[in-house]
């Protein structure tokens, strides 16, 4: 299976809302809830930001939101903040030896 | 807290091996299945091998098939990534993570760099 593809930027002014997409197949995406999301600053682990779909770890706030339309998952950040400023990148859960699958990531400005 | 703090990493020759260990505190660590990611320079995450909470099933990418293996020792807390054969393809930052529901990692390492060097 081929990772998954996102965007590679996305760029929107603080306050605006954003959305960066997640393209897989029918057995990852669009197979099962079990996209997440990460946010990733320079130098820095990536965090957790979104599980099972649409759910947040304690923490993050309730900008970050996720959601999926057939093969296609996406995060939308509202309310644009300059500290959303990062790289995104997107996983799936995937059947058998494949374990799970990474989208390449999406870089975020926040203008 | 939950803490994953990682040892091991650094400059390797090509074909040379090298152990990471992740020392665990703050949860229930034989409760939980782990994982290796990695991410080479510049470069997104990528899956490495994952290994269940009793230790007994693991899988492995086929980048590294045959050439890692992934532990654990409960009673200390400790995942471990044994690599060998190692490949200039292999450098990048290895992070230990923690395995929740959905295949979503929710608790990182700080990351540690393995350099394959000719």
């Amino acid at each position: 299976q081929s990772a998954l593809t996102q965007p590679p930027s996305a760029s929107g002014s603080p306050g605006q809302s954003v959305t960066i997409s997640c393209t897989g197949t029918s057995s990852d995406v669009g197979g099962y809830d079990y996209v997440s999301w990460y946010q990733q600053h320079p130098g820095k682990a990536p965090k957790l930001m979104i599980y099972e779909l649409n759910k947040r770890p304690s923490g993050v706030p309730d900008r970050f939101s996720g959601s999926k339309s057939g093969n296609t998952a996406s995060l939308t950040v509202s309310g644009l903040q300059a500290e959303d400023e990062a790289d995104y990148y997107c996983s799936s859960y995937a059947p058998s030896n494949i374990y799970v699958l990474f989208g390449g990531g999406t870089k975020l400005t926040v203008l | 807290e939950v803490q994953l703090v990682q040892s091991g990493g650094g400059l390797v020759q090509r074909g040379g091996s090298l152990r990471l260990s992740c020392a665990a505190s703050g949860f229930s660590f034989s409760s939980y299945a782990m994982t290796w990611l990695r991410q080479a320079p510049g470069k997104g995450l990528e899956w490495v091998s994952s290994i269940n909470d009793s230790g007994d099933y693991t899988v492995h990418a086929d980048s590294v098939r045959g050439r890692v293996t992934i532990s654990r020792d409960n009673s200390k807390n400790t995942l471990l990534l044994q690599m060998n054969s190692l490949r200039d393809e292999d450098t990048a930052v290895y992070y230990c993570v923690k395995d929740r529901s959905g295949r979503a990692f929710d608790y990182w390492g700080q990351g540690t760099l393995v350099i394959v060097s000719s």
